[in-house]
């Protein structure tokens, strides 16, 4: 696998379930994302870590936990979602610092298509 | 705070021609990036162009270029000889070298190649 991955693609849920969404970078970053769109509604950034640390919580409701256990890894962890919360969930990696050419720029995962019922 | 304005929500393009989609920015920052992304309707966001502030030079990526106009706070990107698989959103965005991660972004423009 290259680049950045997701899982799964779709998901459907109950307002009830609890459930898991999966982030992998295979590119050596050292920062990680997740971003929410919604039809109509620029990209809204939600959590942002850098070196497994969180930098930035953007005001998102307590039913979204990340994790990010390592820098190669992040998961949002649902539960109790409201309908409202149907969305494409993206993740992205970056290089924050240094001198690489490809230094602070975001790339994205294929996303994960959430329905909440 | 940065804000990215894309002025226009729609575009149409003939195969084969050109087509210019603007977007404005502000910012009191003077070191930054400019970054297209292209969104198609399979959804992956995909970096089509990257742009420096220091750097007078318009960036290119094959028929993909830039017009960066730092004093007006603009950053246009042409598309050249236009492709049915250009059709997608595409998004400007914004990111400070000052040591936030934050990536500011447009709204986007949806632009659909006719052939």
């Amino acid at each position: 696998e290259t680049g950045v991955t997701q899982t799964p693609r779709h998901l459907v849920m109950g307002m009830t379930n609890k459930k898991s969404l999966k982030c992998e970078q295979h590119l050596g970053h050292n920062a990680m994302y997740w971003y929410k769109q919604s039809a109509k509604k620029p990209l809204e950034l939600m959590f942002v870590y850098n070196f497994k640390e969180q930098t930035e919580n953007n005001s998102v409701p307590s039913r979204f936990s990340p994790e990010c256990p390592n820098s190669s890894h992040l998961f949002l962890h649902l539960h109790t979602l409201q309908p409202e919360d149907s969305a494409l969930y993206l993740c992205a990696s970056s290089q924050e610092g240094g001198l690489a050419w490809h230094t602070d720029t975001q790339y994205f995962g294929p996303g994960t298509r959430l329905t909440v019922l | 705070a940065q804000t990215v304005t894309q002025s226009q929500p729609e575009m149409s393009v003939q195969e084969a021609e050109t087509v210019t989609l603007s977007c404005t920015y502000d910012t009191s920052e003077n070191n930054y990036y400019l970054f297209w992304y292209k969104q198609p309707p399979s959804r992956q966001m995909i970096l089509v162009i990257r742009q420096e502030a220091y750097k007078q030079q318009n960036a290119t990526e094959n028929r993909f270029s830039v017009n960066f106009q730092k004093a007006a706070k603009s950053f246009s990107l042409k598309i050249s000889d236009s492709q049915l698989g250009d059709t997608a959103m595409y998004f400007c965005a914004f990111k400070t070298r000052s040591g936030s991660e934050k990536l500011v972004f447009g709204k986007g423009t949806k632009l659909t190649v006719n052939p």
